[in-house]
């Protein structure tokens, strides 16, 4: 089926571990979106990325590491989880001509 | 950076109420407005916005854009408990990056 998932779900990792949450979209939309969503504060942008092998900073990038490969993968790794990146994660992506961003489920992170 | 204001944080009305749902965003790169619907899950899209007075309408809900004075409202009639939801105002900004940021959300309960 077409669309944008995300993979974990749910993971529940410890402090100072690597973790790294998958997205995949099957549209071959050139726009990809990392976002943390915490009560309080919204969605906020993490790393954003215009094509394969093109990414950069959002809003509150550090702690993270992106990487695309291809096209239709955007990871996102923590590369030594910490308590403060507890929360839900969401990954997006756009056409290039369209300002509308289509999200995939999310993946509940929790750091012990 | 530009700022995203939503009003009210919450809301609780009764089935039947009708209800207005505020935005104000700052206008350094203004691109255009979107409006999102988020129940337990991803946030989906309702409307974008990138003309002053046009009102975008969908079933009960219906959204308009003042760019002369930098807010937006969703309108949404004889709400149902259905309707429950976070709902989530962002301005895309960043040239030709499709760059979206987002209010904290407004969090409406309609109670049957």
């Amino acid at each position: 089926d077409a669309g944008i998932t995300q993979s974990p779900r749910y993971k529940i990792t410890e402090t100072g571990r690597q973790v790294t949450l998958m997205c995949h979209q099957t549209w071959s939309h050139s726009y990809m979106f990392w976002y943390r969503q915490d009560l309080g504060h919204g969605l906020r942008l993490i790393y954003y990325s215009a094509a394969a092998d093109i990414t950069d900073k959002g809003e509150v990038p550090d702690g993270y590491v992106v990487s695309r490969s291809k096209t239709e993968n955007f990871p996102l790794t923590l590369e030594s989880a910490t308590r403060s990146q507890t929360s839900v994660y969401f990954c997006a992506s756009s056409d290039p001509n369209l300002d509308e961003q289509f999200f995939g489920p999310g993946t509940r992170l929790t750091v012990l | 950076e530009d700022k995203v204001v939503q009003s009210p944080l919450s809301l609780v009305v009764h089935e039947g109420d009708t209800v207005t749902l505020n935005c104000s965003y700052e206008v350094t790169n203004f691109r255009s407005l979107l409006w999102y619907k988020q129940e337990k899950k991803a946030p989906t899209f309702l409307f974008m916005l990138t003309s002053s007075g046009i009102e975008k309408k969908s079933g009960r809900l219906s959204s308009i854009l003042d760019k002369k004075e930098l807010f937006s409202i969703l309108n949404i009639t004889a709400t149902q408990t259905g309707d429950s939801a976070i709902y989530l105002c962002a301005e895309s900004y960043g040239g030709a990056t499709n760059k979206l940021i987002f209010g904290t959300g407004t969090l409406l309960a309609v109670q049957p």
